[in-house]
């Protein structure tokens, strides 16, 4: 089964540094999809960053980037010059690329970014 | 650009009421529709997803239904609330089926 592990239920970090979630998952396929999501106090999910399997590029957005090392089934997210509004949980979610294409969600990682 | 109104925000309904929650998408056309469930300290469920209208898929056995009368409206309903339906329900949309979702903000749902 396809599964998805985010070993750092809290984190925290300073504004302005950098901090790194990390996100592991298993799979015994080649195609598939990585997720990022972001969920404020606010509740709502928001889309981070997502990464194609098949591209050996890493994914960035703005202080949001990746490091994907498919041969590991690691995918971190890296968070550049931290803002309190980064404060959010985060969600780490892996998709097939094949004919059942369902999101498999990590139990998220509580990031408190202080001031 | 494409919008997404989930409502109510909260909700306090007491054990065997119905339930009823709407979803509607502006600005596209024949949207993937999904809704998620997020219990407390937990990641999302999901709950069901519709492909159009009337095209409904049940992803886990429960009390709940639902329902896509129009192209962009998708109702998240019960007959009888159980305590165990109370969580933080989500709507999202995607052009592609799964790929990638956009939310909405949620309903705060407490079955009491």
């Amino acid at each position: 089964a396809q599964t998805v592990t985010q070993s750092q239920p809290e984190m925290s970090v300073q504004e302005a540094e950098t901090v790194t979630l990390s996100c592991t998952y298993d799979t015994s396929e080649n195609n598939y999809y990585l997720f990022w999501y972001k969920q404020p106090p606010s509740r709502q999910m928001i889309l981070v960053i997502r990464q194609e399997a098949y591209k050996q590029q890493n994914a960035t957005e703005n202080r949001f980037s990746v490091n994907f090392q498919k041969a590991a089934k690691s995918f971190s997210l890296k968070i550049s010059d931290s803002q309190l509004g980064d404060t959010a949980m985060y969600f780490c979610a892996f998709m097939n690329a094949g004919n059942n294409r369902k999101l498999i969600w990590g139990l998220g990682t509580s990031l408190a970014v202080n001031p | 650009s494409q919008t997404i109104h989930q409502w109510p925000a909260t909700l306090v309904q007491p054990v065997g009421s119905p339930l009823s929650l709407e979803c509607t998408v502006e600005g596209t056309s024949n949207p993937n529709l999904y809704w998620y469930r997020q219990a407390a300290g937990r990641g999302l469920q999901l709950l069901f997803y519709s492909v159009g209208i009337g095209q409904i898929s049940s992803e886990v056995p429960q009390n709940l239904s639902a329902s896509r009368p129009q192209d962009r409206q998708f109702i998240l309903s019960s007959k009888k609330l159980l305590l165990s339906d109370s969580g933080f329900y989500l709507c999202a949309w995607s052009r592609e089926i799964y790929l990638p979702l956009h939310f909405g903000n949620g309903t705060r749902l407490t079955v009491t």
